[in-house]
């Protein structure tokens, strides 16, 4: 089956500028997370949708948002964006939002989002 | 808040050998900590959940124990081959439970020579 889909691979913006990402999961799965991944930081979590609502968020200003649709695709959307939102974003889906608990999460490719 | 080390950014061994990798972490225990492969440019890969009563979990030449006294995990890989040479991410959940939100170390880079 089709794994997680990430689009655009490469995103390159100035600052003050939005983006918007999109992530499509896997077939089935109802839970998509978003991750933001830097060098200095690692992998941190931004928010996880589970059925189009947000069921829990990291520690990221509100120029960070998301959402979800009823095929479960989500999209996350960076408002006036720095240069320090530079960063690789991965999306996530488990089937029913407990990956951590019975396996692992399915990540994408990520996409990679330069702030110049 | 809870944190998670993993104590060597780069680890280099020789084909053959057994790479150990180690994530320590701190506050309350978690129900169950997982272990990711990542390579460049790419989302990291499942590869492996142990849970916290369970000391130790097998996977082909994987073995990964988990000492919830010592607040500890360690992940091996036996017989290693230059194809494993990549970044090991562990984590663990500080969802409490259902959200099963994930929080990583930042890695361990492996580096296997021929």
């Amino acid at each position: 089956k089709a794994g997680v889909t990430q689009t655009p691979r490469y995103l390159i913006k100035t600052r003050g500028q939005q983006v918007t990402l999109s992530c499509s999961p896997i077939s089935g799965h109802r839970s998509v997370s978003w991750y933001q991944q830097t060098p200095g930081q690692g992998l941190q979590f931004l928010f996880e949708y589970f059925s189009e609502t947000q069921r829990n968020k990291g520690n990221f200003p509100g120029r960070f948002s998301g959402r979800q649709f009823s095929n479960s695709r989500s999209e996350m959307n960076v408002s006036t964006l720095e240069l320090g939102d530079s960063a690789l974003y991965l999306c996530a889906s488990s089937p029913l939002g407990q990956g951590a608990r019975f396996g692992g999460y399915t990540f994408g490719s990520g996409t990679r989002l330069t702030v110049v | 808040s809870q944190k998670i080390e993993q104590n060597s950014e780069a680890l280099n061994i020789q084909e053959g050998k057994t790479a150990t990798l180690t994530c320590n972490y701190t506050n309350y225990s978690p129900a169950y900590l997982q272990w990711y492969r990542q390579d460049p440019g790419r989302g990291p890969v499942f590869l492996l959940l142990i849970r916290e009563n369970e000391k130790e979990k097998r996977k082909e030449r994987l073995k990964v124990t988990f000492d919830t006294t010592l607040k500890q995990s360690l992940f091996h890989i036996t017989a290693s081959q230059p194809a494993d040479s990549a970044t090991y991410l562990c984590a663990l959940d500080i969802g409490g439970g259902s959200q099963g939100n994930l929080i990583f170390g930042k890695g361990t880079k492996l580096s296997v020579k021929p």
